[in-house]
């Protein structure tokens, strides 16, 4: 089956500084991949999207790469700010069947002032 | 507006209870979905409908039941409560696919 992994363990950076967030899959190559952004207590939030066949997104200070060699999407936050601390969830939605989408467990990211 | 609402907000009752949590989305989207998040933060996908029909239903015990009276709401019933059934269960709604929209949750706790 799927498997998702993005890194447990949370990531501290210092205001101003770019995050930098993993998530990586085996198995089936995914038809696009998403980034959801999860406060405590609340559900995910859609942030970004990236296909198969794009290399790289940008929104405002967010950015996500897709290589699809490596089977891993890298999310980047630029001028990183405290208002930015959450649970970054990835998510794959396979080719054969774009209803079920298997996510990761999140990296909690905090951003200190 | 809310896009998608979900009732209680909290439950807390005792094992072998029956109980019952609601969604509805006013977005007008065509899928609907149960997902479970347990204590690690893993988000599993339980159940999804497109246009009221169940067109996923992973390995979940049959003492949790989805019903789609309609395309904008999806309840979710849950006999004989067990331990390890507490958790946080969101709803989503999307378009075939797409975006994923999510409810506030429903924190469940059993006794």
């Amino acid at each position: 089956s799927q498997k998702i992994e993005q890194n447990s363990e949370a990531l501290n950076i210092q205001e101003g500084k770019t995050a930098t967030l993993t998530c990586n899959y085996t198995n089936y190559s995914p038809a696009y991949l998403q980034w959801y952004r999860q406060d405590p207590g609340r559900g995910p939030v859609f942030l970004l999207l990236i296909r198969e066949n794009e290399k790289e997104k940008r929104k405002e200070r967010l950015k996500v790469t897709f290589d699809t060699t490596l089977k891993q999407s890298l999310f980047h936050i630029t001028a990183s700010q405290p208002a930015d601390s959450a649970t970054y969830l990835c998510a794959l939605v396979l080719l054969y069947n774009f209803n079920k989408f298997y996510f990761g467990s999140g990296t909690k990211l905090n951003v200190k002032p | 507006d809310t896009a998608v609402s979900q009732t209680p907000k909290y439950l807390v009752t005792q094992m072998g209870n029956d109980k019952s949590i609601k969604c509805e989305q006013n977005l007008g989207h065509d899928t609907m979905y149960w997902y479970k998040q347990d204590s690690k933060k893993f988000l599993k996908i339980m159940f999804s409908y497109n246009n009221k029909e169940l067109i996923i239903n992973e390995t979940v015990p049959n003492r949790f039941s989805p019903k789609s009276p309609d395309k904008a709401h999806l309840n979710l019933h849950i006999n004989s409560l067990e331990l390890g059934d507490s958790a946080v269960y969101f709803c989503a709604s999307s378009q075939w696919g797409d975006t994923q929209y999510f409810g506030p949750g429903t924190r469940l706790t059993v006794l």
